[in-house]
């Protein structure tokens, strides 16, 4: 089976500052991984996915993720925070990168920018 | 990108009726559907896959007969919850596939259910 910890339910962080949202995995096979922002009273909308192709994957908004194999994780960041990024992010696992595969997602964490 | 709604984005019912949500991709086609529950502060959990023309998927503990989804055509699966309890009360979301260009899932901006 597979799964998604994200550790810490909340972040906060100055505007400007790094932006660091980690995301732990486990699968019996390779993931596919994905990132999911999510505005208050809306859907989501997908940042960025780790389709076995580059390790480094570079999304919207300027945000970008590293698939590291031994560490079992697929950390979010973003050099410069903007208070725009206040959201709740959600890190996802698929058995297949195609749009039709279930993705399990993990518990969330909320994004806090301060001016 | 692609777009998917739902319909109604939020609803309050008495204890004992029906409610039905609609979700629609609006500029491609979609034979699948999925359908997620959210909790307050928690993350969201896939509760069927809905596809047109055939019956949906559930995922284990949730129940068909309360839970019922219709895959009416490529661009409409619609979630009735039957009887609703007040543990019922929710946020529903749908995604819907873009197998045709992106071969990414969007989502629906969200049903909150409340059953009084």
């Amino acid at each position: 089976a597979q799964s998604v910890t994200q550790l810490g339910s909340h972040v906060s962080v100055s505007e400007g500052a790094l932006v660091l949202l980690r995301c732990n995995y486990s699968s019996s096979v390779p993931p596919y991984l994905f990132w999911y922002v999510q505005y208050p009273n809306q859907g989501l909308q997908l940042l960025l996915k780790y389709t076995s192709a580059a390790t480094l994957v570079k999304g919207i908004n300027g945000f970008e993720a590293e698939f590291k194999k031994s560490e079992t994780s697929f950390h979010l960041t973003k050099p410069s925070a903007h208070m725009s990024d206040a959201a709740e992010y959600f890190c996802a696992v698929s058995l297949g990168g195609g749009g039709s595969e279930k993705l399990v997602f993990g518990k969330g964490t909320k994004l806090t920018v301060n001016p | 990108g692609a777009v998917v709604s739902q319909h109604p984005s939020w609803v309050i019912c008495k204890s004992g009726t029906s409610v039905k949500i609609e979700c629609r991709s609006l500029d491609f086609q979609a034979t699948t559907m999925f359908w997620y529950r959210q909790f307050p502060k928690q993350s969201l959990m896939l509760m069927a896959t809905s596809n047109e023309g055939s019956k949906a998927t559930y995922e284990q503990g949730v129940e068909k007969d309360k839970f019922l989804i219709n895959h009416a055509s490529l661009t409409l699966s619609t979630l009735t919850v039957t009887s609703a309890h007040p543990e019922d009360s929710s946020f529903y979301i749908c995604s819907a596939p873009d197998l045709g260009s992106t071969d990414t899932q969007y989502f629906g901006p969200g049903t909150r259910l409340t059953v009084l």
